[in-house]
């Protein structure tokens, strides 16, 4: 069956760094990959999609990239703040499954000022 | 801006009881969602339905049932609520075919079952 692994289920790192957070999957071969952010008692919010063709996608200081091969995606964060301290999810797709994704069970990141 | 709001924050039912939680999407999406969110097992789909009437079992459909009778509202529906299904119920709505799939969410449920 379809396994979708996140490291570690916490990440604790200092203002300043970059956060890396991993998605790995198995028994699938999706058409792109999501990333959320979830904050405490809120839902998911959508931050980025990378297509099964694309190597990398940046959005100001987020930057996603995908290996197919390894069945991998890595998500970093530049230049962290405490603000951006959240659960993170990745989420897998197929164009032919409706609109469906199936998500990860999330990292939580810490950036400590 | 989106708006997927839910009926209630916080819900707390008795075992045996018929719950209802409601779903609603001010976006004219097509597709709506609800899962449910527990700790260390993530995000799991319970119902989908790409149209007013049309539903799709999820992942874990037992001991659920859903009602679409309006595009904008998607209904979840806890025949006989037991103590497993105590947990953070999430709602979400998307285009059919939008550029980056994207699921917009609503603040979610947190049922708890006595």
């Amino acid at each position: 069956s379809q396994k979708i692994e996140q490291n570690s289920e916490a990440l604790n790192i200092q203002e300043g760094k970059t956060a890396t957070l991993t998605c790995n999957y198995t028994n699938y071969s999706p058409a792109y990959l999501q990333w959320y952010r979830q904050d405490p008692g809120r839902g998911p919010v959508f931050l980025l999609l990378i297509r099964e063709n694309e190597k990398e996608k940046r959005k100001e200081r987020l930057k996603v990239t995908f290996d197919t091969t390894l069945k991998q995606s890595l998500f970093h964060i530049t230049a962290s703040q405490p603000a951006d301290s959240a659960t993170y999810l990745c989420a897998l797709g197929r164009d032919t499954n409706a609109g469906k994704s199936t998500f990860g069970d999330g990292t939580t990141l810490t950036v400590k000022p | 801006d989106v708006k997927v709001t839910q009926s209630s924050r916080y819900l707390v039912k008795r075992t045996g009881e018929k719950v209802f939680l409601e779903c609603v999407q001010d976006m004219d999406h097509e597709n709506m969602f609800w899962y449910r969110q527990d700790p260390g097992l993530g995000l799991r789909l319970i119902y989908f339905s790409y149209d007013v009437k049309m539903k799709e079992k999820g992942d874990i459909p037992e001991g659920y049932s859903v009602s679409r009778e309006k595009k904008e509202r998607f209904s979840l529906i806890l025949e006989s609520a037991s103590t497993n299904q105590t947990s953070m119920y999430l709602c979400a709505s998307s285009w059919a075919s939008g550029a980056y799939n994207e699921q917009f969410f609503g603040p979610g449920t947190r049922l708890t079952v006595l």
